[in-house]
């Protein structure tokens, strides 16, 4: 069973508007973490943030903001005032506490910010 | 600052040969961990490595293998390419700690001839 799900087909945003990537996840580990990758055309996989599953509040990280919904196995990835480097694959992923480290990775969302 | 590299950003191979992907880390992580990533599947994980002379099978181990001998260094072996191993192959880090991130190399983008 696939444990991480994102659906989006590719997205174009403007310019300076917000964009929400989904993020679902399934696991019965009450010990995770979700974190979320950026990957540009170059294609090296750059960390953006990171959220425990014990965490009582969203994570942020300057423009980028994570929308956990525990209950919901719901972890969205919220990008304020798109600029258009942020033109690139984002991965959703999940590490569980008895899983050895490994993360699982979803299909990633395309975005592409236009002038 | 952080550093995982690899051998080769673009390698061009023929069917049977056998091929090395080499991974060097300097910041002296436990794990280390070979994905193969392909357009619409995302990464999947080949084998990872926990600590030295340790190795396990991740999701994809078919026609690969792999060689920690010291802390630093992650190498992927192909023992005969093929085809269908045309890929991009990135090489990760991480501290044992949960909540850590993954650190990943630049990518070798491999076709197999």
């Amino acid at each position: 069973a696939q444990k991480i799900t994102q659906t989006q087909p590719g997205m174009f945003v403007q310019e300076k508007e917000a964009v929400t990537l989904d993020c679902t996840y399934d696991t019965s580990d009450p010990s995770y973490g979700l974190f979320w990758y950026k990957q540009p055309s170059s294609g090296e996989m750059i960390f953006l943030i990171y959220q425990g599953s014990y965490d009582q509040q969203n994570a942020t990280e300057g423009r980028y903001s994570l929308n956990f919904q525990k209950a919901r196995k719901s972890a969205n990835l919220v990008i304020s005032a798109s600029q258009l480097g942020d033109s690139a694959m984002y991965f959703c992923a999940m590490r569980e506490s008895y899983g050895n480290n490994r993360l699982a990775f979803g299909k990633g969302n395309q975005v592409v910010v236009i002038p | 600052d952080v550093k995982v590299t690899q051998s080769s950003r673009y390698l061009v191979k023929r069917t049977g040969e056998k091929v090395f992907l080499e991974c060097v880390q300097d910041m002296d992580h436990e794990n280390m961990f070979w994905y193969r990533q392909d357009p619409g599947l995302g990464l999947r994980l080949i084998y990872f490595s926990y600590d030295v002379k340790m190795k396990e099978k991740g999701d994809i181990p078919e026609g690969y293998s792999v060689s920690r001998e010291k802390k630093e260094r992650f190498s992927l072996i192909l023992e005969s390419a093929s085809t269908n191993q045309t890929s991009m192959y990135l090489c990760a880090s991480s501290p044992a700690e949960i909540q850590e991130t993954q650190y990943f190399g630049p990518g070798t983008r491999l076709l197999v001839l």
